[in-house]
């Protein structure tokens, strides 16, 4: 079946701009989480959504970082006035629910680029 | 707050061998969820080998096995008969079952040599 996907794969923005990067989980997943890796690290977790409600985004660095996921099933990441240092791949991942034991599905993430 | 630690930056095996990418982590929660994840140069994360902290055995899946020392806080990774696919970053994480966000160790990169 089709796996998590992301768009776009490639986003190159200007500094101060506004970009919306787009999450399609697995059909029936519940959760859906975001993460940011950089160059050279692990994911770094963001937020996380257990239907349309954010359960928990205290990984969002600041108030320029907001996420949506309207109807429980597509999910936006939204950066506002964006600035070099949120260059990095953002990944999105989802599971079956938010229970302990299932694993993360991920998308194949989008690489935004602030210049 | 959780912790990560991958101290390999970097690892070298010989085809068909074994190795194993070590992972230490620090919580203070009693229940939690230990991962391992494949990133290959084409940067998707692919779930490898999962274990729960109140399993009693290691998790194996295939040619993947996680040696669980639950009293040292170390989770790591054993890949057998290496195979030159096999070359790529390798991520150890951890969920604690209170909260819902995964936290990942920097990675370790595997190269496999024929």
């Amino acid at each position: 079946g089709a796996g998590v996907s992301q768009t776009p794969s490639n986003k190159v923005t200007e500094k101060g701009k506004y970009v919306e990067l787009r999450c399609d989980p697995i059909s029936g997943h519940t959760a859906l989480y975001w993460y940011r890796q950089s160059l050279g690290q692990g994911p770094e977790f963001l937020i996380y959504f257990q239907g349309t409600g954010a359960a928990d985004d205290s990984g969002l660095p600041n108030d320029r970082f907001f996420a949506v996921r309207p109807e429980g099933s597509v999910s936006t990441l939204k950066i506002q006035r964006t600035e070099r240092g949120d260059s990095a791949v953002y990944l999105c991942a989802s599971s079956l629910d938010s229970t302990r034991t299932y694993e993360q599905y991920f998308g194949p993430g989008t690489r935004l680029t602030v210049t | 707050a959780q912790k990560i630690t991958q101290t390999q930056p970097g690892m070298f095996v010989q085809e068909k061998e074994a190795v194993t990418l070590d992972c230490t982590y620090d919580t203070s929660d009693q229940s939690y969820g230990l991962f391992w994840y494949k990133q290959p140069s084409s940067g998707e994360m692919i779930f490898l080998i999962y274990q729960g902290s109140y399993d009693e055995q290691n998790a194996t899946e295939g040619r993947y096995s996680l040696n669980f020392q639950k009293a040292r806080k170390s989770a790591n990774l054993v890949i057998s008969a290496s195979q030159l696919g096999d070359s790529a970053m390798y991520f150890c994480a951890m969920r604690s079952f209170n909260n819902n966000d995964m936290r990942f160790g920097a990675g370790t990169r595997l190269t496999v040599k024929p």
